[in-house]
């Protein structure tokens, strides 16, 4: 079965200051990774995607993900975090014929001013 | 405004009543979902629809029904709600492709439902 581990449950960030959140998949081929950001209150919003080609693929709001299949990683990178920025964050893997994303358990972001 | 609209947003409920959660979507999309996010667990999935006609279960079915009468809607009834269904509810949607990838979920805003 296809799992998503997010090791860090709350992070802090100076504004400006660069991001890493961390995300890590298990399944036993090529998997379709996700990045979706929840601001509070609100629904979910697809931030990237990786299906296949490049494993750098760039999102919306300035971020960016490598798709890393040695260390089963699909970590969400940002060189400078704006305050707009604070929301949930949550990793997701699919695959060819399965019938839903599974998802991580999330990643809190706040952001210092 | 296209996308997904949950109804209603926010629900307090006793236990042993019976609730449903209205989903309607008109993106035409394929393929239907049923989240409960719970903290610290994420998004867990409950029942899902691939077309219109057909439903299954999910990761945490218990407890919970749907149909799918039609493409663009996608109701959650609990029959009997226990207090351990209190949770945000999430709809989405996808289309998939021809080899059936999951693409791109679209979520609604959510449901909070508390069972006392």
């Amino acid at each position: 079965a296809q799992s998503v581990t997010q090791p860090d449950i709350h992070i802090t960030v100076s504004e400006g200051a660069s991001l890493e959140l961390r995300c890590n998949y298990s399944y036993g081929a090529t998997p379709y990774l996700f990045w979706y950001v929840q601001s509070p209150g609100q629904g979910l919003q697809l931030l990237l995607k990786y299906f296949s080609g490049d494993t750098l693929v760039q999102g919306i709001k300035g971020f960016e993900a490598e798709f890393k299949r040695s260390q089963s990683s699909f970590n969400l990178r940002k060189p400078s975090v704006h305050w707009s920025d604070a929301a949930e964050y949550f990793c997701a893997v699919g695959a060819a014929g399965r019938r839903a994303l599974t998802f991580g358990s999330g990643t809190r972001l706040q952001v210092q001013p | 405004i296209a996308g997904i609209t949950q109804a209603p947003t926010s629900q307090i409920l006793a236990a042993g009543r019976r609730m449903t959660l209205r989903c309607t979507q008109d993106m035409r999309h394929n393929a239907m979902y049923w989240y409960r996010q719970d903290l610290g667990l994420g998004l867990r999935l409950i029942h899902y629809s691939n077309t219109a006609g057909t439903t299954g279960k999910g990761e945490v079915p218990d407890g919970y029904s749907v149909s799918r009468a039609n493409t663009d809607d996608f109701p959650l009834t609990l029959a009997s709600a226990v207090p351990s269904q209190t949770s945000v509810y999430f709809c989405a949607s996808s289309s998939t492709g021809l080899a059936g990838v999951t693409g791109e979920l679209f979520f609604g805003e959510g449901s909070r439902l508390t069972v006392l």
